[in-house]
């Protein structure tokens, strides 16, 4: 049970550059999240899924896409990276009903140039 | 809305002191309140929670009350250790009010001195 893994850890692109960034949780999760870790501003929700085949918009959803093509596997998008998206990036999962603890991934550290 | 507020930090102790970092919160419906710790270079695990008034959440020397008279849910531990230095979060899920997105506060970093 690896619980939730996100790849790749660490990646350095040039400002225009697209990625995605791949989570994967073996926990039958159904609900999915992508978030932002900047130096004094918190956790920031970007995207969110409740299910597969459903994605929503979190706090700062622009200039990222996102997809869940399949129930174990979130994706996060960048189309053309820019400076201001330099950050370390996590996933999470959560199980629905009353269990809300969420499970995160290691991170994955992006620097755009 | 919901909203958590933790004091901010670092708070720097030195080992075997006593640790109170604040955490008071905002909601609607009866959430469930928790604490994340984060370690150097790792994402966030759950250190403990409670999911209901007057419920107190406990592990590894951490307690933590759900008051919600005071809307509040405080972090406690009676002796810290250098192991414990990381950043810790205060969060609140309010599934049952019908929110998919748990509130986080904003961290507070916790530097412990030999």
């Amino acid at each position: 049970n690896a619980g939730v893994t996100q790849t790749p850890k660490f990646r350095v692109l040039k400002t225009g550059q697209s990625m995605t960034l791949l989570c994967a949780q073996d926990m039958n999760h159904e609900y999915m999240y992508w978030y932002r870790q900047d130096p004094g501003m918190g956790l920031r929700l970007i995207h969110y899924s409740v299910g597969e085949g459903t994605t929503a918009k979190g706090e700062v959803p622009d200039g990222y896409n996102v997809s869940r093509l399949k129930k174990q596997n979130f994706l996060l998008g960048l189309e053309s990276a820019a400076p201001s998206q330099t950050s370390v990036y996590f996933c999470a999962s959560t199980a629905p009903g009353p269990e809300e603890t969420q499970y995160f991934g290691p991170g994955t550290r992006l620097l755009v140039l | 809305g919901n909203s958590v507020t933790q004091m901010e930090g670092p708070v720097t102790l030195s080992e075997e002191a006593f640790l109170t970092i604040n955490c008071t919160y905002t909601a609607t419906g009866y959430p469930s309140l928790f604490w994340y710790v984060q370690y150097p270079g790792e994402g966030l695990q759950l250190l403990l929670k409670a999911t209901k008034a007057d419920d107190k959440g406990s592990n590894k020397g951490f307690e933590a009350t759900y008051r919600k008279e005071t809307t509040s849910f405080h972090l406690e531990k009676g002796s810290v250790q250098v192991s414990d230095s990381a950043v810790y979060f205060c969060a609140l899920s309010d599934r049952a009010g019908g929110s998919y997105i748990p509130t986080f506060g904003r961290g507070t970093s916790l530097i412990v001195h030999p």
